[in-house]
C-alpha cells in the first residue's frame, strides 16, 4: 500500500522567512496531494492540494509543487507570519472510479515562526 | 454550521472495557473516516465508509469496528480497549465517495489505563 514520508518532524523559521515542508510517496498510482494544517486542539484543515496532471499551485503565500518521476512534493510558505504556526500534513490517495477516497498521511511537521 | 460533531471530547477508561466514540456530520456528505493520531505517526486510517450501508478496512484496523447504518452517523467502538489504543481519534468526511477534500470533526481525546 501507500506510504508517505514527510520531512522535516520540526521547522523553526523567522517571520518573514520561508518555510518548505517535503514529502515523499511509494505508491506511483497516486494522484491526489493535499496538505493540511492542523491548529492547537483542532482538527486538520486543507489549505492547499494538487493533482497529479498539474506540477504547481499557487494560493496567495503557499505553493505546493510535485515531481511525479521521483513521487515528491513540497509545501512552501512564503512571507511567513506567526499565525502560520502549526502542524503541516501531506497525504496521498489515488483519484477516479477505483478509489475509495482513502487518504494517507505523512508523518506530520511542526511549523514554528518566531516574531 | 456544526458539520462534524465527535463526542465524547476527552475520556479516561480502564483497560478491557468497551468504548463507543460517537461522529455525526450534517453535511449530507457520502463518505467518512476515522483516523487516530499519535506523535510522531501522523494520522493513521481506521476504517471508512464510502456510503451508507458499506464499510471498509483502513491502515490500522484491528480492535476496532465501525457500522455506518445512515449518512449522518458513523460511531467507531473499541470492543476491548487496551493501552496501545490510547491516542486523539478523529472523524472525516468527504462529499464525494471517491474522496477530495476531507473535513474534520474538533477530535476525542482517549486515554486508556
Amino acid at each position: 500500500g501507500e506510504n508517505v514520508e514527510q520531512h522535516p518532524s520540526t521547522l523553526s523559521v523567522q517571520e518573514g522567512d520561508s518555510a518548505v515542508i517535503k514529502c515523499t510517496y511509494s505508491d506511483s498510482a497516486s494522484n491526489y496531494f493535499p496538505w493540511y494544517k492542523q491548529e492547537l486542539g483542532k482538527g486538520p484543515q486543507l489549505i492547499i492540494d494538487i493533482r497529479s496532471n498539474v506540477g504547481e499551485k499557487k494560493d496567495q503565500r503557499i505553493a505546493v509543487t510535485l515531481n511525479k518521476t521521483a513521487k515528491h512534493f513540497s509545501l512552501h510558505i512564503t512571507e511567513t507570519q506567526p499565525e502560520d504556526s502549526a502542524v503541516y500534513f501531506c497525504a496521498a490517495s489515488r483519484g477516479g472510479s477505483s478509489n475509495t477516497g482513502k487518504l494517507i498521511f505523512g508523518q506530520g511537521t511542526t511549523l514554528q515562526v518566531k516574531p | 454550521i456544526a458539520g462534524i460533531t465527535q463526542a465524547p471530547t476527552s475520556q479516561i477508561l480502564a483497560a478491557g472495557r468497551r468504548m463507543t466514540l460517537r461522529c455525526t456530520q450534517d453535511m449530507r456528505h457520502n463518505a467518512m473516516y476515522w483516523y487516530r493520531q499519535d506523535l510522531g505517526l501522523g494520522l493513521r486510517l481506521i476504517h471508512y465508509s464510502n456510503t451508507a450501508g458499506t464499510t471498509g478496512k483502513g491502515e490500522v484496523p484491528d480492535g476496532y469496528s465501525v457500522s455506518r447504518a445512515n449518512t449522518d452517523d458513523f460511531p467507531l467502538t473499541l470492543a476491548s480497549a487496551v493501552p496501545s489504543q490510547t491516542s486523539v481519534y478523529f472523524c472525516a468526511s468527504s462529499a464525494a465517495s471517491t474522496g477530495g477534500e476531507l473535513f474534520f470533526g474538533e477530535g476525542s481525546r482517549l486515554t486508556v489505563l
